[in-house]
């Protein structure tokens, strides 16, 4: 079965760090492009961060840029995600997903699937 | 960063209704688009990608489609399983996602 575990959210006062993870299993880890995105509670979804499948190519929502880091370690299926300088709008559910991309319908990329999310509130 | 607007915010449909959403691009994304479905406390769930594909063991009441800027999701007979919270995401460019349509039942 393919599954995405996160870990590692809980509270942080403002200006704090946090590093997320998230753990992967049932598929090819090190072939797959992996995100982050988040959601307030009762809010929508915002793309945060991706990174490529060996690693080498890594993006970021301009809201995190400068702040957050996205890496991997492909011998050990883990994705992370290292929060620093945190804000108080940075506070929400984080899930990590599986970038799958179509060849055959042009290389359109969707997200599957996601991880159960872990929480990340952050407040003094 | 392209804009995704969905339409309604919400809904209240029957049980057994055709349910409509409608989502509109900012600027032409081809059939770069993906819709989810999210129930309270849990993770999206990818129903259809590339505008118009059934993802696997997704019911096929579910059925999307559209080009350019305008798609739809249609739920051809709605189902008390199909009460949730469903985003547009748009995969042109930097993913985005509509601010999402909430289905309740009425």
């Amino acid at each position: 079965e393919v599954q995405l575990v996160e870990s590692g959210g809980g509270l942080v006062q403002p200006g704090g760090s946090l590093r997320l993870s998230c753990a992967a299993s049932g598929f090819s880890f090190s072939t797959y492009g992996m995100y982050w995105v988040r959601q307030v509670p009762g809010k929508g979804l915002e793309y945060v961060s991706s990174i490529s499948s060996i690693g080498d190519s890594t993006d970021y929502a301009k809201s995190v840029e400068g702040r957050f880091t996205i890496s991997r370690d492909n011998s050990k299926n883990m994705l992370y995600l290292q929060m620093g300088s945190l804000r108080v709008e940075d506070m929400a559910v984080y899930y990590c997903a599986r970038e799958v991309i179509s060849r055959s319908d042009g290389f359109n990329s969707r997200f599957d699937p996601w991880g159960q999310g872990t929480l990340v509130i952050v407040s003094s | 960063d392209i804009q995704m607007t969905q339409s309604p915010s919400s809904l209240s449909a029957s049980i057994g209704d055709k349910v409509i959403i409608t989502c509109r691009a900012s600027q032409s994304i081809s059939n770069y688009l993906n819709w989810y479905q999210q129930k309270p406390g849990k993770a999206p769930k990818l129903v259809i990608y590339v505008a118009s594909s059934l993802e696997s063991g997704v019911p096929s009441r579910f059925s999307g489609s559209g080009s350019g800027t305008d798609f739809t999701l249609t739920i051809s007979s709605l189902q008390p399983e199909d009460i949730a919270t469903y985003y547009c995401q748009q995969s042109y460019t930097t993913p985005t996602f509509g601010q999402g349509t909430k289905v309740e039942v009425k």
